[in-house]
């Protein structure tokens, strides 16, 4: 089975600051891992996601996140936040050959100008 | 295409009532699940199905059932409803299990009292 913990329940930052929000899983199997994004009063949506390959990984809006396979980790970073991107953060994570993704807590950020 | 549709938006019950949330795609995916949300908890995966006739149970199924009669529609009916019950509920689909993205759809807001 697996599972994941957001270490961090909210995140306030000012607005161009940099942002990191962090992300650990447990696996027994090798996984696939998922950033989604939920802007307030939507569902969620992708962000980004590592499947295999480079562990360095980007969405269209700036946004990173790197695989670590030995620190079972997979934290989300932004050089420059702007107002648009406060919303709920999940990670999210899938056993390969396995049927079921399984989220963690979410991380609420909220940019301050 | 209209993506994850979800029926309806809000819902007030009493406890011991039933209903039935409504969940469709048009994207001819495969893979459904139902997700609810609730504060400090993120996603909790509750009923899946990996095609037509085919489902199984997630993380809390317990007071929830689901049938797949098409690839369309995935229905999650609640028998007797609990204020224990109250959250919001996501509807989500995907080409396959694993690493493909899901979309969701926007969202039934619960409220059992």
């Amino acid at each position: 089975a697996q599972s994941v913990t957001q270490l961090d329940s909210q995140v306030p930052v000012f607005e161009e600051a940099p942002v990191e929000l962090r992300c650990n899983y447990s696996s027994s199997v090798s996984v696939y891992l998922f950033w989604y994004v939920q802007y307030p009063n939507q569902g969620l949506q992708l962000l980004l996601k590592y499947l295999s390959g480079s562990t360095l990984v980007e969405s269209i809006n700036g946004f990173e996140a790197e695989f670590n396979k030995s620190q079972t980790s997979f934290h989300l970073r932004k050089p420059s936040v702007h107002i648009s991107d406060t919303a709920e953060y999940f990670c999210a994570v899938s056993g390969k050959g396995a049927q079921k993704l399984v989220f963690g807590q979410g991380t609420r950020l909220t940019i301050n100008p | 295409n209209a993506g994850v549709t979800q029926t309806p938006k809000f819902q007030v019950l009493k406890t011991g009532q039933s209903m039935t949330l409504q969940c469709a795609q048009d994207m001819n995916h495969e893979y459904m699940s139902w997700y609810r949300q609730d504060p400090g908890m993120g996603l909790r995966l509750i009923h899946y199905s990996v095609g037509a006739g085919i489902t199984d149970q997630g993380e809390v199924p317990n007071g929830y059932n689901v049938s797949r009669s098409t690839t369309e529609d995935f229905p999650l009916r609640l028998l007797s409803a609990a204020p224990s019950q109250t959250s919001v509920y996501f509807c989500a689909s995907s080409y396959q299990a694993g690493p493909y993205e899901q979309y969701f759809g926007p969202g039934t807001r619960l409220t059992v009292t």
